[in-house]
């Protein structure tokens, strides 16, 4: 069966300082791989999609980036964090190849970011 | 362009009573739309999903959802709420436009949620 990894947790960063996290989908492949963050009162909102290794499209212009280096494998950057940045990231997949629009949404248990 | 409005950010119920959350969409192609339930700190988990097939979905932990074309909604209903529904739900509808790639079948499935609805459940 397939499963879906994000590390770390829970995260404290301060301004200015750098932020990596990390998405791994395992029991597939060739998933579409989402992040989407998640602030108080503003329900999900899609940061990055990537449909295979190297290819990223990013929804919103913001103070981060996103890269897929391996089939299976997802990561959200950032080279300087603002406060702005706080708020529930999470990571989900849907199968690829086949048509996914019908396909759920799996999501990771998510990364808590404050940004002091 | 696809959209979700979900109606009441927060709704309280009593244990034992009827849940409703209600949910509107707007989409230009027949849609695709999901429940997902969030339990704090935690991702968010699939309820129910309706892909053109039967117009009442069941879904998990006593959940249906009844799709209704001439209303463009797509309530979530529960007959008796437990303590343990208390959590914050999620109406999501799919666009199905984007192709990506050569390859005919490969669509991109991009979910649009709404802002979700808190359901808090008295004993």
């Amino acid at each position: 069966s397939q499963t879906i990894h994000q590390w770390p947790a829970t995260l404290v960063q301060p301004v200015g300082s750098p932020l990596s996290l990390e998405c791994t989908v395992e029991g597939t492949s060739n998933p579409n791989l989402y992040w989407y963050r998640q602030a108080a009162g503003r329900g999900l909102q899609l940061l990055f999609y990537s449909v295979g290794i190297g290819q990223i499209s990013s929804e919103v212009p913001q103070n981060l980036s996103a890269s897929r280096p391996q089939d299976r494998q997802f990561i959200l950057s950032s080279k300087k964090l603002l406060l702005s940045d706080s708020g529930f990231y999470l990571c989900a997949w849907t199968m690829g190849q086949y048509p996914s629009y019908n396909s759920p949404l799996h999501f990771g248990n998510g990364t808590r970011l404050t940004v002091t | 362009a696809q959209s979700v409005t979900q109606l009441g950010s927060h709704v309280s119920v009593s244990e034992g009573a009827l849940v409703l959350l209600r949910c509107n969409y707007s989409s230009s192609v027949p849609p695709y739309l999901f429940w997902y339930v969030q339990y704090p700190n935690q991702g968010l988990q699939l309820l129910l999903k309706y892909t053109s097939a039967a117009t009442l979905v069941k879904g998990i932990n006593g959940f249906e959802a009844e799709f209704k074309k001439s209303e463009t909604s797509f309530h979530l209903t529960k007959p008796s709420a437990h303590m343990s529904d208390a959590a914050e739900y999620f109406c999501a509808v799919s666009n199905s436009e984007v192709y990506v790639g050569t390859d005919r079948g490969s669509t991109l499935g991009r979910l649009y949620f709404g802002r979700g609805t808190q359901l808090t459940v008295w004993p």
